[in-house]
Order: C-alpha cells, then structure tokens, then sequence
C-alpha cells in the first residue's frame, strides 16, 4: 500500500522550464521531506517541512508542505541539466517513513 | 568524513538461496535502516536498528532478518530468495533514530535473483 502519490510519474523538459511535482496522500504526516536520487547513487535529503502551509526555499527549489499536512509540492524554476534524477517524497509517521512513487524528471539541455 | 558503505554492490542469486547484506554507517551514526526499491512499489522501509536493537519493522515477510553490532556496523539477511525479491537495498544511517535525524543513505546492494 503506498500512503504518498507523486505526480507526474515521469516529466521531460527542456532547459530553462518551470515544473513543478506534487506528492499527495490521505494521511496526515508529522513532517514531510524530498529527495533527489541519480542513478547508482542513493537518495540525498533535500530538504525537511515540518509545520503546515510552511514554503521553504533552496536556490530555484520551492517547497511547501499543505495546511492540512497531508500533501506537498516542489516547484522548480529555470530547470538545469543537474537537476535531473528521480525526486522522492517521504512523511513521516509513526517513527518511520513512508516514501512516494517517485517523479523522473529530465531536463534536455 | 566517509559516507555510508554497502557491500557488495551488486549480487546475482538463485532461488531458494540466502543472501546477507552488509552496511557500515558514518562514523558516530548509530541508528541504521534499511529500505527496498524496486521500480513497481518504489522505496519501502524494512528494519531499522538503535543500540544493536530492531527499533521498528515494516511490513516484510519473516524471511528479511536483520541485525546490528556493537560498532553500528548492520546486516540484513534474506532467505529463501524469490525472484520478486530482485530489487536495490539501501541502507541509511543516522545520529539517532527519529524523523528530525537527517537520514543518509549509501550507494544500495543491487540484488538479481534468477
């Protein structure tokens, strides 16, 4: 059973593209955070949102986590090369973490 | 300073065999857990170890065995190898358990089993 959706599965873009990759669920998460994946490598924590309605930014990534805890989105502006990989969401509940199905993004230079 | 290890990175297996999977977390990291990634279910929490303990299970079948040293240093083990369990294993590790402990994770144990 997967608690967290993400959509779109997989998103190719040329650079310089605007995205953005949502991470949806029905269950409430005491904090939610993304990742980035490359291929032969694993996940690396890009950012943790803890309280609900909170927007983090990290460079052209903008995170927010939704009211009601239960949903979240990463926006990407002027997409680079660098940014491609696969983008994971993961809440946390209940001492552990649930991951989403993941967003494959590729941006053709 | 070094980050997650896991070894071997990659393992052919048959069926009906066992495997064991090796993780050295970051030196001072002594909380570790283990995940299975496949491309249809994506990322699922197994096991996590504290102070050589199962601190929390996911939802496996008894066949995944885990366990943690006394260095931090963990193993999983699975038994009787199926062809669904052909997957990527990755391991993370942490300061202490908890969801506001950064969790890194190595490079994973790439497992075919024909």
């Amino acid at each position: 059973t997967q608690l967290l959706e993400q959509s779109p599965q997989f998103l190719s873009i040329q650079e310089g593209e605007n995205l953005t990759v949502y991470c949806n669920s029905s269950s409430v998460f005491s904090s939610l955070q993304w990742y980035r994946q490359e291929p032969g490598e694993g996940p690396v924590l890009l950012v943790t949102v803890v309280t609900g309605g909170e927007v983090k930014k990290l460079k052209r990534l903008t995170f927010q986590f939704g009211d009601a805890r239960k949903d979240s989105s990463l926006h990407i502006t002027a997409a680079q090369p660098g940014d491609t990989g696969l983008y994971l969401c993961a809440g946390a509940t209940g001492n552990q973490f649930y991951f989403g199905t993941g967003t494959s993004l590729t941006v053709i230079p | 300073k070094a980050g997650v290890t896991q070894t071997p990175r990659y393992l052919i297996k048959t069926r009906g065999q066992q495997v064991t999977l090796s993780c050295s977390p970051i030196s001072g990291h002594r909380s570790v857990s283990w995940y299975q990634q496949t491309p249809g279910q994506g990322l699922q929490f197994l096991f996590e170890y504290f102070s050589e303990t199962q601190r929390n299970k996911g939802n496996f079948p008894g066949r995944f065995s885990g366990r943690q040293f006394s260095n931090s240093r963990s193993e999983m083990n699975v038994s009787t190898l199926e062809l669904g369990d052909s997957a990527l294993y990755l391991c993370a590790s942490s300061l202490v358990p908890g969801e506001w402990n950064e969790q890194f994770f190595g490079p994973g144990t790439r497992l075919t089993v024909l």
